[in-house]
């Protein structure tokens, strides 16, 4: 399996922070990464696919970099709306997706 | 847009088989894209079940293959799941989603189901 490793496990920013998110994968995974937000008792929800493409309707403040095994997701200046813990997600094995462990991000 | 819902029984004894049905509206499950099962054991991340086409070819998580069937009704637009031989390991939220362009781009709400 590829191992997804994210971090930091968690991080605590204020409104109009910059912050970034780190996913590393354990084998090279090409540009096969998505991310997710996930509000409290929420479903996940696509943010970004293929590792920088913003899905519909995501605000222009999130962005996605990386490819190989070393991806970020960054987020230039938070809202309220944007605490909530994301998940990356690698699509190179179609035989076997796997998740990050997730980041929560929590209002300072 | 496509919706999806889940449902099932949110309680399930040990040793039982669990089964979930989710429902697909807003478009055709004959549509060009996978439809699969996550699930979220409560206070932890996601864990991807597996999936099926709508030419009924699946594919499982390894660790769960021995105990999974994800099955489609094309009459009814649904999906199910079914897995056999609970343990407590196994309550968790379970979600049904689309896999489109190897990205799950829509999801259900969700549905808890407790082993117990």
């Amino acid at each position: 399996d590829i191992q997804m490793t994210q971090s930091p496990s968690s991080l605590s920013a204020s409104v109009g922070d910059r912050i970034t998110i780190t996913c590393r994968a354990s084998q090279s995974i090409s540009t096969y990464l998505n991310w997710y937000q996930q509000r409290p008792g929420k479903a996940p929800k696509l943010l970004i696919h293929d590792v920088y493409t913003l899905q519909s309707g995501v605000p222009s403040r999130f962005s996605g970099s990386g490819s190989g095994t070393d991806f970020t997701l960054t987020i230039s200046s938070l809202q309220p709306e944007d605490f909530a813990t994301y998940y990356c997600q690698q699509s190179y094995n179609t035989a076997m997706y796997t998740f990050g462990q997730g980041t929560k991000l929590e209002s300072k | 847009q496509v919706q999806l819902q889940e449902s099932g029984p949110g309680l399930v004894k040990p040793s039982e088989t669990l089964s979930l049905t989710c429902a697909v509206s807003g478009g055709s499950i004959s549509r060009s894209n996978w439809w699969t099962w996550v699930r979220q054991p409560p206070g932890k991340g996601l864990e991807w079940i597996g999936e099926i086409y709508q030419s009924g070819s699946t594919n499982y998580n390894p660790s769960l293959k021995s105990r999974v069937t994800i099955s489609i009704d094309k009459s009814k637009n649904q999906f199910s799941l079914k897995l056999n031989s609970v343990t407590a390991a196994d309550t968790a939220v379970y979600y049904c989603t689309s896999l489109t362009s190897r990205r799950f781009d829509y999801w259900g709400q969700g549905t808890l189901v407790t082993v117990s």
